[in-house]
Formats: C-alpha cells, structure tokens, sequence
C-alpha cells in the first residue's frame, strides 16, 4: 500500500480482556516502531524491529504487552488482560533504511478504550 | 535521558502571520530531528526531517532550523493559513539508540481567518 495501514482503527475492550493491533508498514520498509500516545500527550516509544528481530522493547510498559514481526513485515502488538491505563492511541510506524537517519511514517494509530 | 520540550504548548495567530514553533532538547548526541503535524484524531504526517550535519530544512512555506549545540530546533510556518491548524510535534532520535525517537508534547496552533 501507500502508506502505513493499521487496523482496527478503533477497539473497546471490556477489562482484562486480550487485544491485538495489527500494522501493515509500508512495503519494504526494514525498522517498525510502536508508540503509545495518550490525550493530550506526544506518542512515548514502546518497541522496535529490524525486520523480524525485536531489538529494543524497553518502552513496553509490562509484560502483559507483548509484539511480534515474525516474517519482518507486518506486526502486531498484543495487549494481555488490559487495564484501564492501557487506554491510549497506539502508533505504528516505519523507515526504510536500519540505520536512524531515514524519515519515519506513521499510520492512522488505533484508538484503544478500555471500560 | 533525553528530554524534549515544546514551547507554547498552545499558540493562536491571524490568517496571514508568520510563526514560529520552539522545540529544545536536553541530549545533543542526535542521529537526527523530524517535525510532525497531527490532526485531531489521525496520525502524524512527516513535515521535515534535519540530520545532525544539517542546520535547516525547507518544504513549501516551512523552514526548520537545528541548532544541535544549543539543543534547540524551531519550526517556522511563514503566512499562516486556518488550515495550518493541527498540533505540531517534534522528535529526536538518539545516537545511543537509533531505533528509538523521544517526543515533544506538541504545540496546537489555531489560525483564525
């Protein structure tokens, strides 16, 4: 596709419920990132691939926060037994190149209610 | 840890002035800084992007500076139209880890007609 796709775009889940947010990174595109955004905020790193190597998770809040690119393109970040707090936009994004001085795409986000 | 700050966090200007938008951060060891804009509910869309070797990016009428040794960028919107309203978002991307960007909190700028 054009650009970074991600879906849903929008999900209420009751709590403790499981969820998983897919993305679709532009085609090619070697780094993927995800961020985490709440109102009023700007999006706070969660995790990073290279391909299919997951080379950093240091922003993911909790183990019940789990992420996977298992054939280094399209990824998902799963969600264990959410909480209220895990409400939030959650951002996709991704770069051409493995080195850091290529220009990151984000997609739409999928907002994520938790009641 | 690398800290970015985005001052005024809200700004409100006449159709037709030229703005500035102020971003600082705290570690100057940067791969890199890119300016965003994001619409209300939606994603963010790529503005600029300035290495560390650069000093200014240009894009229609916007311009970014970087001043890496101050640890300061500004985002200059010349002639200001309504639909330049959005918030703008700056992120530095560390060259202790390049897979991560820190972000500002954003300004949101209202341009009246």
């Amino acid at each position: 596709g054009a650009g970074v796709s991600q879906s849903p775009r929008y999900k209420v889940a009751k709590r403790g419920q499981d969820v998983a947010l897919r993305c679709d990174p532009i085609s090619g595109h070697v780094s993927l990132f995800w961020y985490q955004q709440a109102l009023g905020q700007g999006p706070e790193f969660l995790t990073y691939f290279q391909n299919e190597a997951q080379l950093d998770k240091s922003g993911l809040p909790s183990d019940r926060f789990f992420a996977e690119r298992p054939e280094g393109s399209v990824s998902t970040l799963k969600i264990q037994r959410t909480q209220q707090e895990d409400s939030a936009v959650y951002l996709c994004a991704s770069s051409l190149a493995r080195t850091g001085d290529t220009e990151a795409f984000f997609g739409q986000g999928t907002r994520l209610t938790v009641v | 840890k690398q800290e970015v700050t985005q001052i005024p966090a809200a700004l409100s200007v006449p159709e037709g002035e030229n703005l500035v938008l102020n971003c600082s951060f705290t570690d100057s060891a940067i791969y890199n800084l890119q300016w965003f804009r994001q619409d209300p509910g939606k994603g963010l869309t790529s503005l600029l992007l300035i290495q560390s070797s650069q000093r200014e990016q240009t894009s229609g009428r916007l311009n970014a500076s970087l001043d890496k040794s101050s640890g300061r960028s500004t985002l200059y919107i010349a002639a200001s139209q309504p639909g330049d309203s959005a918030t703008y978002l700056c992120a530095v991307k560390g060259l202790t880890n390049a897979g991560k960007s820190t972000f500002g909190d954003g300004t949101t700028l209202t341009v009246k007609p």
